[in-house]
């Protein structure tokens, strides 16, 4: 079964430092990956993904992450973080091609952003 | 249009009542999920459902849990009895079939359950 591994489970920083959250699967086939962010009381929203083309791919609010085959990684990635950013993230993943229902989310990790 | 709706968004009950929590997906997406998030244990997959059929339940807790679907617009996650270590947030989550599997998952807001 794939699993998706986020390293770090809190993260702390503050603001204008950079950011790199990692994530790694374990499904060998193609992939489509995903990070997703939830605010403090809110849901789950995406944030970026990728699954095909440039392996750097660039999202929402200043977000980019590198898929990186040969490592089954799929980092995101913040030059300078705001306060705001403060959230949970998550990485996900499936597999492509075979249009498999379900996504395998990783656990999670909750990043504090300190003014 | 909307977005996925659940209801109710909280829902405080005592333990062995019987809880049923329910899910407005986006219209015309073919596929539905149903999680639970706990600090403890993090974001699980409960059950999901392709074209109102349910795929794999292989995440449901146990018998006291079940899920269904009875028409493309709607979804229903029921516990019963409710025991107080099922006290967490339940979100549904729709996508669409198309784009092998590239489509984004669209959650809704989530029904905090606390069993008391």
């Amino acid at each position: 079964a794939q699993s998706v591994s986020q390293h770090n489970h809190h993260v702390i920083l503050s603001e204008a430092a950079s950011l790199e959250l990692g994530c790694n699967y374990s499904y060998g086939g193609t992939v489509n990956l995903f990070w997703y962010v939830q605010y403090p009381g809110q849901h789950l929203q995406l944030l970026l993904k990728y699954f095909s083309g440039d392996p750097l791919v660039k999202g929402i609010k200043g977000f980019e992450a590198e898929f990186i085959k040969s490592k089954f990684s799929f980092n995101l990635r913040k030059p300078s973080v705001q306060w705001s950013d403060t959230a949970e993230y998550f990485c996900a993943v499936n597999r492509g091609l075979t249009n498999a229902g379900k996504s395998t989310f990783g656990d999670g990790t909750t990043l504090t952003v300190k003014p | 249009d909307a977005g996925v709706i659940q209801s109710p968004r909280h829902e405080v009950t005592e333990m062995g009542q019987e809880v049923t929590l329910r899910c407005k997906p986006i219209s015309g997406h073919d596929y539905l999920f149903w999680y639970r998030q706990t600090m403890m244990r993090g974001l699980e997959l409960l059950i999901y459902f392709n074209n109102n059929v349910p795929i794999d339940d292989s995440g449901m807790p146990e018998d006291r849990f079940s899920a269904k679907m009875p028409n493309a617009s709607f979804s229903t996650l029921k516990i019963q009895p409710s025991e107080p270590r099922d006290s967490a947030v339940y979100f549904c989550a729709s996508r669409t079939a198309g784009g092998w599997g590239t489509d984004t998952q669209y959650f809704g807001p989530g029904t905090r359950l606390t069993v008391l």
